[in-house]
């Protein structure tokens, strides 16, 4: 157990519909990260917020949105939910945000299925 | 684009065999180097590498970088079948993870 905590773990909804994904980080942790893992694309990074700041961002589509709150939990917002964006997205934390030297924890993942 | 490669993308070993588990990259400007397992969910961490030559070691697992040929191995001696999983490798260049394809690996008993 990594101690970053994501729900829910499993999500089925339709094509156009919206979605909120929830990640609380380890106790401590001021960097939330999102990634999507999908089968032909591997993991990929999304976004990251650091203490309530974005900080970076990857290969996020523009129907993608994310927020860190002051608590530090973070919310992935998927919005006109399509066919491929069916996949395993998962949060992961760490203590620090931009030194390239702190290790990401991963969280268990919340599997969507868009039908 | 920065690049990750792992090979094998796959193997199947017995019980007991060592294996090794290549990472190799593109990218000069980075960090630290992470391994992570990944059985059938979340990713859990195995090595973080920022220095080359230094080997990292935890139990019968080790791992390497070389930052002159631009590689990692990650060494895996007397596998058991506990170690069947995908065994991913990223990057780490500040602020994102970027993620090679991974090296299934399945261990028979």
């Amino acid at each position: 157990d990594s101690g970053v905590t994501q729900t829910p773990k499993h999500l089925i909804t339709a094509t156009g519909q919206r979605v909120t994904l929830r990640c609380s980080p380890r106790s401590g942790d001021l960097s939330v990260y999102w990634y999507q893992q999908s089968l032909d694309q591997g993991l990929q990074f999304l976004i990251q917020y650091y203490n309530g700041e974005e900080r970076a961002k990857g290969n996020i589509l523009e129907r993608f949105s994310a927020q860190q709150f002051p608590d530090l939990h973070s919310e992935l917002n998927l919005s006109s939910l399509e066919l491929g964006d069916s996949a395993l997205y998962f949060c992961a934390s760490s203590s620090g945000g931009t030194g390239g030297i702190d290790t990401q924890y991963f969280g268990p993942g919340t599997r969507l299925t868009v039908l | 684009e920065d690049k990750v490669v792992q090979s094998p993308l796959s193997l199947v070993v017995h019980e007991g065999d060592t294996v090794t588990l290549n990472c190799s990259y593109e990218v000069t400007n980075f960090r630290s180097l992470l391994w992570y397992k990944q059985e059938k969910k979340a990713p859990t961490f195995l090595f973080m590498l920022t220095s080359s030559g230094i080997e990292k070691k935890s139990g019968r697992l080790s791992s390497i970088l070389d930052k002159k040929e631009l590689f990692s191995i990650l060494n895996i001696t007397a596998t058991q079948t506990g170690d069947s999983a995908v065994y991913l490798c990223a990057l780490n260049a500040g602020n994102m993870l970027t993620f090679g394809g991974g090296t299934r690996l399945m261990v028979k008993p």
